[in-house]
């Protein structure tokens, strides 16, 4: 079966840090470039950062630029992201999702979702 | 940034009508537009893919169509499941940006 688990999240003070992962199975994983995409409470979607399957082009969205870093080990079939500075605005539910290619990329499958929560 | 603008924001419909959900970006995307349904607490699921092309496992009630800068997503006959809300994305050119949403209520 095709899946995606996540774990790491929690509750952290401003200033702070927090890794999320997103193990993936039942595909190979290296092959797909994945993505990290949050909603706050309430909220819509927003993209926040996508990881090539080469490994060679990491993106961002302005919101979270120099503060996260996403990641991946193709050998572990993991997605990482390390996030420093954590703000309130940060506070969401991240969800990990694959990118696939048919001419077109869409994200077909995606994780449950953990949620982050930034508050004093 | 590519901005994507949903109409409308809400809508209540009957079992069996038909519904239809716009997407406007804010210049030419081509077919580079996704569009997906999101349950209370759940994942997003994608339903449409490449602007038109049914994701597998997908109710072949649900159908997209459009390019360059105007989509729309169509349900042909509403069922009770289909309570959500729905986003369209767009993947032409990063950052990646979704519409706000439409609130898809059962009457």
């Amino acid at each position: 079966e095709v899946q995606l688990v996540q774990s790491g999240g929690g509750l952290v003070k401003p200033g702070g840090s927090l890794r999320l992962s997103c193990a993936a199975s039942g595909f190979t994983f290296s092959n797909y470039s994945m993505n990290w995409v949050r909603q706050a409470p309430g909220k819509g979607l927003e993209w926040v950062s996508s990881f090539s399957s080469s490994s060679s082009y990491k993106y961002y969205a302005d919101s979270v630029k120099g503060r996260f870093t996403i990641s991946r080990d193709n050998a572990k079939n993991s997605l990482y992201l390390q996030m420093n500075s954590l703000r309130a605005e940060d506070t969401a539910v991240y969800y990990c999702a694959r990118d696939n290619w048919g001419g077109y990329f869409y994200m077909d499958v995606w994780g449950k979702g953990t949620t982050v929560t930034v508050s004093s | 940034d590519i901005q994507m603008t949903q109409s409308p924001s809400s809508l209540s419909a009957s079992v069996g009508d038909r519904v239809t959900i716009s997407c406007r970006a804010s210049q030419s995307i081509s077919s580079h537009l996704n569009w997906y349904q999101q349950k209370p607490g759940k994942a997003p699921n994608l339903l449409i893919y490449a602007a038109s092309s049914l994701q597998t496992g997908v109710p072949s009630r649900f159908s997209g169509s459009g390019s360059g800068t105007d989509f729309t997503l169509t349900i042909s006959s509403l069922q009770a499941e289909d309570s959500a809300t729905y986003y369209c994305e767009q993947c032409h050119s990063t950052p990646i940006t979704f519409g706000q949403g439409t609130r898809l209520e059962i009457k």
